[in-house]
Formats: C-alpha cells, structure tokens, sequence
C-alpha cells in the first residue's frame, strides 16, 4: 500500500525555520512527482509546491516563493521542505502528496506546523 | 491563476437522498493533451483529505460507485446518488490543467439534516 508520513511539525517563532519531511513507502518513489499542499486551521487547501521525479523542476505558490525550499532523495525515499522565514500565516497542516492519473492521488495523514510567538 | 468556485458552500442532506456540488473554473480546463484535469477530493472530519475522481469522470480506487463525477469545459458536477451517514465532510475540486499553481474550490461541507 501507498503510504506518506510527514513529520518535523512544531511550534516555531515568526522568522525562525523548520524543516519538514515526507518518507514515502509501497511504491516505485522515483518515478512519480510530489507535492505540498496545506491547510490552515479551518481554512481550505493550498498547493505550495511540486517536484518532479528527478528534481530537474520545482514550482512554488507566490505564497512561498523565496522562503521554502523543497528537495527529495530518491534513494532514501524522501522530501524534504526547508521553510524560513516562517510567518504567523504560515500555520497550516502540512501534507504531502503523490502526483499519479493526474494530481494528488495519495495524500499523507499531514504535520503540523504553528507559528507563533 | 485559474479560480475554481464551488456552489453551494453548504449542503445539508437527508440520508439515502442525492446530492449534488458544482464547481465552476475561471478558464477552460481542457488540456493540451486532450484531457481534462479537473479532480474530486472529500475531506472527512479530522481526516486528510482523499482522491475520488480524477479527470472529470474516473473514480479511484475503493470510491463507491454512489459518487461520480461529470462536466466538461468551465462547469463540473460532483454527484452523490444516495446519502450515506460516512459521506459527512467537505468536498474539495481542483484544477491541474493550468498550473502552476494548483488551483482548489473554496469547499462545500455536506452534513446530515
């Protein structure tokens, strides 16, 4: 079965930095592209970034442009969202995500990350 | 940016009766390959959210076949024919035509009367 686990979730302080990561299981992870999306207490969902399989291309939402950073590993079946610079509205529910038949077909159970001081 | 409007943003229902959520997209979302990567999630209480159709029409995997989706262009439906007691949660489309960015609907949260 397909599974994502995120962690590295926490309370942090407007400026500081996190890293979070995502370890993929129960299938081929470097051949599919990824995702972050989040969600902000009771708000909806946000994408904020994608990968490819390779690494070769990376997007970001404006909303993060500049600030996070995210990578993978494929030997290690990983990602990896380096975020700076954390601001009070970037407390969200962090997911990620497998691209397949489209977008977003397996999603992990998310982190939590609370930015406040 | 493709904006993506769902209706209504609530939708109380009896149980076994249908229901229906729209979702309308600022751009056509026909792709350049042919396809249309319009996309139907559920969100449950305290739950990540959850893949039902991909493009359009194609349930996932383990989706009952109560939910289906439909549409084409600029105007999507979502359709539940009977009502179950587990289908209590918000309902999310997405776009994954025009990216980036991934554009997602407001939500539309569907609870029991």
């Amino acid at each position: 079965d397909v599974q994502l686990v995120e962690s590295g979730g926490g309370l942090i302080q407007p400026g500081e930095s996190l890293r979070l990561s995502c370890a993929a299981s129960g299938f081929t992870f470097s051949a599919y592209s990824m995702n972050w999306v989040r969600q902000a207490p009771g708000k909806g969902l946000e994408w904020i970034s994608y990968i490819s399989s390779t690494s070769r291309t990376i997007y970001y939402a404006d909303s993060v442009t500049g600030r996070f950073t995210f990578s993978r590993d494929n030997a290690k079946s990983s990602l990896y969202l380096q975020m700076n610079s954390l601001r009070d509205e970037d407390t969200a529910v962090y997911y990620c995500t497998r691209d397949a038949d489209g977008n977003f077909d397996h999603w992990g159970q998310g982190t939590l990350v609370t930015v406040s001081s | 940016d493709v904006v993506m409007t769902q209706s209504p943003l609530s939708l109380p229902v009896t149980l076994g009766q249908p229901a229906s959520i729209s979702c309308r997209s600022s751009q056509n979302l026909v792709s350049s390959d042919g396809d249309t990567y319009l996309n139907w999630f559920q969100q449950r209480p305290g739950q990540s959210p959850r893949r039902l159709i991909y493009k359009v029409s194609n349930r996932d995997p383990g989706v009952p076949d109560r939910f289906s989706g439909s549409g084409s262009g600029t105007d999507f439906t979502l359709k539940i024919s009977r009502v179950e007691a587990e289908d209590v949660g918000v309902y999310y489309c997405m776009q994954g035509t025009h990216w980036p960015p991934f554009t997602f609907g407001g939500g539309t949260k569907v609870e029991i009367k």
